[in-house]
């Protein structure tokens, strides 16, 4: 079945310092993978989407991911973090009629 | 142009009464889905319409939840009676057609207590 592991439930950063937020999947196909996020109050807003191709994919708000299939993975990364950044973070797996979301990361930003 | 639109956005209520929540997808999006987020955890697909038709309501619990969308454009989404397991963001999506499936546009949630 398919399925999203994010096994960072919560994660600190300080501003400036740079990200990575994990997402393992399992799915029996070549997977269309997301990256969400959502601020509080706010609805989830689509950071970056990988189909097929170049595996380092580019995103809105200088976010980027990269597949990994040998490792199933789709993680996330940001170079230099923002105080508004801070948000929860859901990576999702595309499966034929749905998709199946990960319970997601809350990334909090000290200054 | 305008997003998803949902009321209302918070709403306490008390175990066995019924509520509902309303949902005004993007202006001409024909698919429009329901998604149950609880504390902590992803998104989950309750029922999804193409236009009027649920075509997938597989995870819709209909002893007391519904749904409805009877002109293919608002949607209603109702539970009753409700419990205190209820509580919980119920998100709205639409996307353009089922071949936009992965270009939903969320919503901002209703957060529902069940005291």
């Amino acid at each position: 079945a398919q399925s999203v592991t994010q096994p960072d439930i919560h994660i600190t950063v300080s501003e400036g310092a740079s990200l990575e937020l994990r997402c393992n999947y399992s799915y029996g196909a070549t997977p269309y993978l997301f990256w969400y996020v959502q601020s509080p109050g706010q609805g989830l807003q689509l950071l970056l989407k990988y189909f097929s191709g170049d595996t380092l994919v580019q995103g809105i708000k200088g976010f980027e991911a990269e597949f990994k299939r040998s490792q199933s993975s789709f993680n996330l990364r940001k170079p230099s973090v923002h105080w508004s950044d801070a948000a929860e973070y859901f990576c999702a797996v595309g499966a034929p009629d749905k998709l199946i979301f990960g319970t997601g990361t809350r990334l909090q930003v000290f200054p | 142009e305008a997003g998803v639109v949902q009321s209302p956005r918070y709403k306490i209520i008390e175990k066995k009464q019924p509520v509902a929540f309303w949902c005004n997808p993007i202006s001409g999006h024909n698919t429009l889905y329901w998604y149950l987020q609880n504390l902590g955890q992803g998104p989950e697909l309750l029922i999804r319409y193409e236009n009027e038709e649920a075509v997938d309501d597989s995870q819709l619990p209909k002893d007391r939840f519904s749904a409805e969308r009877l002109k293919g454009v608002d949607s209603t989404l109702k539970i009753q009676p409700a419990e205190l397991g209820d509580s919980a963001v119920y998100l709205c999506a639409s996307s353009f057609d089922t071949g936009s499936i992965y270009e939903q546009y969320f919503g901002p949630g209703t957060r529902l207590t069940v005291t």
